[in-house]
């Protein structure tokens, strides 16, 4: 079974400092999408980026980006120029090329800006 | 409509009463799924509908959960004889086809407390 882990409960940055949020998975499945989503306390999950597992180039959002590590199984998310809007709960997901349910998620890194 | 909308935001109920929550997806979107998230801890899968295809119902914890959906829009979440672990919030999400490439759409969840 595929398992997602994020060691990091909370941190804190800066505000306009940059931060690295960890997240490491476990599979056998050669192809799969990696994700992370924003949840702010209106409970919405928004999607932040999403990298597919067979690209090498690592994805660009604005100020969100990714260092995908295939073979480490490592993907995490590096927020530059952090804004006081970026605190929320990030989790970091991933979801089978080969199965079209379900996204495993991660427990999440509650991320606080510091003004 | 505009996104996927979720009622209600709130539920308060005593332990052993039956709840029913509702999940209003995108229009046109033919895949549902709902979620749970437990405090602090990240989204559990719960059951996925793709147009008139037999659900997967695989993430449904115990035989007091069900979910039905009316065609390809609303869907209703009902656990019956509740108990305080049921306590969390419900999320649904929508995406267009159900394909493994597509982006899932969260609702805004709804928290259901119980007594």
């Amino acid at each position: 079974a595929q398992t997602v882990t994020q060691s990091q409960p909370e941190m804190s940055v800066q505000e306009a400092e940059t931060v690295t949020l960890s997240c490491t998975y476990d599979t056998s499945e050669s192809d799969y999408y990696l994700f992370w989503y924003k949840q702010p306390p209106s409970r919405q999950m928004i999607l932040v980026i999403r990298q597919e597992a067979y690209k090498q180039q690592n994805a660009t959002e604005n100020r969100f980006s990714v260092n995908f590590q295939k073979a480490a199984k490592s993907f995490s998310l590096k927020i530059s120029d952090s804004q006081l809007g970026d605190a929320a709960m990030y989790f970091c997901a991933y979801r089978s090329a080969f199965r079209d349910d379900k996204i495993i998620f991660g427990k999440g890194t509650r991320l606080h800006i510091l003004p | 409509g505009a996104g996927v909308s979720q009622s209600p935001s709130n539920k308060v109920t005593e332990k052993g009463k039956d709840v029913e929550l509702r999940c209003d997806p995108i229009s046109g979107h033919t895949a549902l799924y709902w979620y749970r998230q437990r405090l602090g801890q990240g989204l559990e899968f719960l059951i996925y509908f793709q147009g008139n295809s037999a659900p997967d119902k695989s993430g449904l914890p115990s035989d007091r959960f069900s979910a039905e959906r009316t065609g390809e829009s609303v869907s209703t979440l009902t656990i019956q004889r509740t108990q305080q672990e049921d306590s969390a919030v419900y999320l649904c999400a929508s995406s267009l086809r159900g394909t493994i490439q597509e982006t899932q759409y969260f609702g805004p969840g709804t928290r259901l407390l119980v007594l």
